[in-house]
């Protein structure tokens, strides 16, 4: 079955920061993908990758970095944490089934709070 | 109905009713993909159902795909205490990017 990790589970940072979320998928996939999902609503896309050493923007990528190092790791930094930051972030993959027919494979989340 | 800008949507149903959950989007898609959240996991696909396909079936969910209306429904039939979760759609606005927008969601809650 696919699988994505994600760590921490949960973590409490300050103001000003420096955070960095990780994720591990043992898919074989070549994309992947950092969602932001706030109390009561969908979930935005911050920043996708397609191939290791490659990120491109999503539509909220503003205070938000990411990194690719190989097809299995995809980290999301946040440089200075900010108290809009807190949310849970899921990373997901996926598979590619043609045109508008890929399934996302989403990890368990990781909560964060910016004090 | 969902949309991204909306806020979550609530249900509530007794077991065993039918349940049909709406999602309207505004921008061309290819398919629409619906994906269940159970409470402190990651999302999870369904169902998904593509522009040229009007219904979709698997087990008790049923799809349904109108687009000259930008709309979409899911919906379960005798709902089980085990459906209470909450369902996402989502469009991936026509990009052969593999970029999905997900909908705001509907809290779905069966009581016994």
């Amino acid at each position: 079955e696919a699988a994505v990790t994600q760590s921490p589970r949960s973590k409490v940072a300050v103001t000003g920061g420096k955070v960095t979320l990780s994720c591990h998928q043992t898919n074989n996939h070549d994309y992947m993908y950092w969602y932001r999902q706030d109390t009561g609503h969908g979930l935005r896309l911050i920043h996708y990758s397609y191939v290791a050493d490659s990120t491109e923007k999503g539509d909220i990528p503003d205070g938000y970095k990411a990194s690719r190092p190989s097809q299995e790791n995809f980290s999301l930094i946040l440089e200075l944490a900010s108290l809009s930051q807190t949310a849970v972030y899921f990373c997901a993959s996926s598979d590619r089934g043609g045109l508008g027919a890929e399934t996302l494979y989403f990890g368990s989340g990781t909560r964060l709070t910016v004090l | 109905s969902q949309w991204g800008e909306e806020n979550l949507q609530a249900l509530s149903i007794q077991e065993g009713e039918d349940v049909t959950m709406n999602c309207s989007y505004k921008t061309y898609t290819t398919v629409v993909h619906w994906y269940r959240q159970d409470s402190g996991r990651g999302p999870a696909l369904i169902i998904l159902i593509r522009s040229n396909e009007r219904e979709k079936r698997s087990g008790r969910l049923r799809a349904t795909l109108d687009t000259s209306s930008q709309s979409s429904s899911l919906s379960i039939t005798a709902a089980q205490c085990e459906d209470t979760a909450v369902y996402f759609c989502a469009t991936d606005r026509g990009s052969a990017l593999g970029r999905l927008h997900f909908g705001a969601g509907t809290q779905l809650i069966v009581i016994p």
